[in-house]
């Protein structure tokens, strides 16, 4: 089976520059994240979606950053305009719906590893 | 506010040298505590889910156990393929899905 999909897996950009990281989450899961991986902070939740609906945004750090969902299969995490401070490691992870066995768990992609230059 | 605190950040030990990882949590009304393993240069990867104080989960050398205000990991045996850092989060009441993350504890298990 497929797992959570992100794309594209390395990014490399200059200060000013627009960002935009891609995600297909597991077939068949209603609920998607996006995190935010530093050595200083770990990993933190920037938003989640439950069927394709923002459920917490609290943690997207500031009006340059975006996220949507457009359909069940594909979501966005946009960044504009990105500055050195933006570099990290972004996941996105995707979970089963309510009654579904393992429900509460998180399968993460791959990553994005961005660099802002 | 709730906390997730991971110990020690780094551990070396010689294969077959057994040990423990710690997870200390403070949260309102524990719904989860998940262990994760990670990989350098990929996600993190799901290990285990344990919900209620008492509960033990193994998978080949690791076992998780939970209290009210802790979680270990013991690692019985290790192998130089256990090395990676490994993620303690918690999940509070409510029916928000977000998790609390621990900053993890990097291991490297010598041959």
């Amino acid at each position: 089976d497929a797992g959570v999909i992100q794309s594209p897996r390395h990014e490399v950009t200059e200060m000013g520059q627009e960002v935009t990281l891609r995600c297909k989450p597991i077939s068949g899961h209603d609920y998607l994240f996006w995190y935010r991986q530093t050595m200083m902070r770990g990993l933190e939740l920037l938003i989640y979606f439950n069927n394709n609906v923002p459920i917490d945004d609290s943690g997207m750090p500031e009006d340059r950053f975006s996220a949507k969902m457009p359909n069940a299969s594909f979501s966005t995490l946009k960044i504009q305009p990105s500055e050195p401070r933006d570099s990290a490691v972004y996941f996105c992870a995707s979970s089963p719906p309510r009654g579904a066995v393992s429900r509460e768990t998180q399968y993460f992609g791959p990553g994005t590893r961005l660099l802002v230059l | 506010e709730d906390q997730v605190t991971q110990s020690p950040e780094a551990l070396r030990l010689q294969e077959g040298e057994s040990s423990s990882l710690n997870c200390s949590y403070t949260v309102s009304g524990l719904r989860g505590l998940f262990w994760y393993r990670q990989d350098p240069g990929k996600g993190p990867e799901f290990l285990f889910t344990l919900y209620s104080a008492g509960e033990e989960k193994e998978k080949e050398r690791l076992k998780a156990t939970l209290t009210k205000k802790e979680s270990f990991l013991h690692i019985t045996a290790p192998k130089p393929e256990d090395s990676a850092t490994y993620l303690c989060a918690v999940q509070g009441a409510g029916n928000n899905r977000k998790l609390i993350w621990g900053l993890g504890t990097s291991l490297a298990v010598n041959p």
